[in-house]
């Protein structure tokens, strides 16, 4: 079973902080995202990668990048957190060719204060 | 740009009840479609998905899905549902070269009375 592990469970930043949210996956797949999970909005894709270095800007990318050094690594920063960034965020991996499902990771609850 | 509009915010069925959660969807082409499902403190698992053919497609846990082309809709279906299908629900269309980046619906919450 592919495996998507997401660093932390719950964090809690303070506005302004740096934040570094990781991700990783154990199944070697091509393509990697980052989505925010709202109450009401469903999920929404800030950023994703489809190969090591190379990054595409998602829906709502605004406030947020990400780094790709590793083909099993996907890492979301915050920059200068936001109490707007409070939120669920879900990484997810996908092999690549026409339509492979993603593979989700369980969440990192993030709260900024 | 495409969109997902899932109608019912929650849905309370009965155990044992069938059970139906409406998706339409707005995108301009032939759309990839799935249906994933989220259990409380998980991450989404893949029930079942849509590219071509067969328009009634069978997933996994007992659900099914119909696209109807006609009405923009990829509804998702259970004929009895159990106590461990209460669960928040997502559809979502693909889109991009390959399909595979994403747009989701709000979601629907089923709750499952004993």
């Amino acid at each position: 079973d592919v495996k998507v592990t997401q660093s932390s469970r719950y964090l809690v930043k303070r506005t302004g902080e740096k934040v570094f949210l990781e991700c990783v996956q154990d199944m070697d797949h091509e393509n990697m995202f980052w989505y925010r999970q709202d109450p009401g909005l469903g999920l929404r894709l800030i950023y994703f990668s489809y190969d090591v270095k190379m990054k595409e800007k998602g829906d709502i990318p605004e406030g947020y990048s990400v780094s790709r050094e590793k083909k099993e690594r996907f890492s979301l920063i915050l920059e200068s957190a936001s109490t707007n960034q409070t939120s669920m965020y879900l990484c997810a991996s996908s092999p690549g060719g026409q339509g492979s499902p993603l593979h989700f990771g369980n969440g990192t609850r993030l709260t900024v204060t | 740009a495409q969109s997902v509009t899932q109608p019912d915010i929650h849905i309370t069925v009965s155990e044992g009840a069938s059970l139906e959660l409406r998706c339409n969807y707005s995108y301009g082409a032939t759309p990839y479609l799935f249906w994933y499902v989220q259990s409380p403190g998980q991450g989404l698992q893949l029930l079942l998905k849509y590219f071509s053919g067969d328009t009634l497609v069978q997933g996994i846990k007992g659900f099914e899905a119909e696209f109807k082309r006609s009405q923009s809709s990829f509804n998702l279906r259970k004929p009895s549902v159990h106590w461990s299908d209460a669960a928040e629900y997502f559809c979502a269309v693909g889109k991009g070269a390959a399909g595979n980046k994403l747009t989701f619906g709000g979601g629907t919450r089923v709750l499952v009375k004993p």
